[in-house]
């Protein structure tokens, strides 16, 4: 089935810093999303692309639908301790079937 | 006010046995579906349902069996539980308008089976 790679799979960055992960696939898609994941919790949405090129900004979160279609980046500025979670991209295909991608797991620390 | 509820939040259990797992959304949504999430955290659906009719079924052993009351009601039932079937289930649900509509998880069952 469809795999979509993120990295770096885990990162470990101080309070303030800035916050750069991506998103890879092989193949072309039309819509790209990032959920992130609290802990014990669901999913939520942060931000959806619709468009190649597309630049989206919820926040300090700003995400980019890459050119080619095939990949996606999730930046998160001046990163506070409420960041921590695992950040999913994540597709859409027929019947609005979403495919995840692996994760990249974020810790803050003080 | 909770959006979409699972019932319930933790689930341990034996091999072999038959257990179920209620989802509710008071969304207004006619759309839901079963996510699983396994021990690395990957996330990958399991069904869809819409205005009752299931439209997603990927390849999951028919030991599990998704039923759908009505449109705010999703549940699942497991039979003959497996070690493997230890994971998280996510329940999610949206709006269905032929183009993407965001997804509402609630907050996961966890399963282990023992």
């Amino acid at each position: 089935g469809q795999q979509l790679n993120q990295s770096p799979q885990s990162m470990f960055i101080q309070e303030g810093e800035d916050v750069s992960m991506n998103c890879t696939s092989s193949s072309i898609f039309n819509t790209w999303l990032w959920y992130k994941q609290d802990p014990g919790e669901g999913p939520v949405l942060l931000i959806a692309l619709y468009k190649a090129g597309e630049l989206t900004s919820n926040g300090r979160l700003t995400a980019q639908f890459g050119i080619t279609r095939k990949d996606s980046f999730l930046n998160i500025s001046a990163s506070i301790p409420s960041d921590v979670g695992i950040y999913f991209c994540a597709v859409t295909g027929t019947a609005s079937k979403l495919t995840f991608g692996t994760g990249t797991r974020l810790q803050v620390t003080l | 006010d909770t959006a979409v509820s699972q019932t319930p939040k933790y689930l341990v259990t034996q091999m072999g046995n038959d257990k179920s797992i209620k989802c509710e959304q008071n969304l207004g949504h006619d759309t839901m579906y079963w996510y699983k999430q396994d021990s690395k955290k990957f996330l990958k659906i399991m069904f869809s349902y819409n205005n009752k009719e299931l439209i997603i079924n990927e390849t999951v052993p028919n030991r599990f069996s998704p039923k759908s009351p009505d449109k705010a009601h999703l549940n699942l039932h497991i039979n003959s539980l497996e070690l493997g079937d230890s994971a998280v289930y996510f329940c999610a649900s949206s709006l269905w308008t032929g183009s993407y509509n965001e997804q509402f998880f609630g907050p996961g069952t966890r399963l282990t089976v023992l």
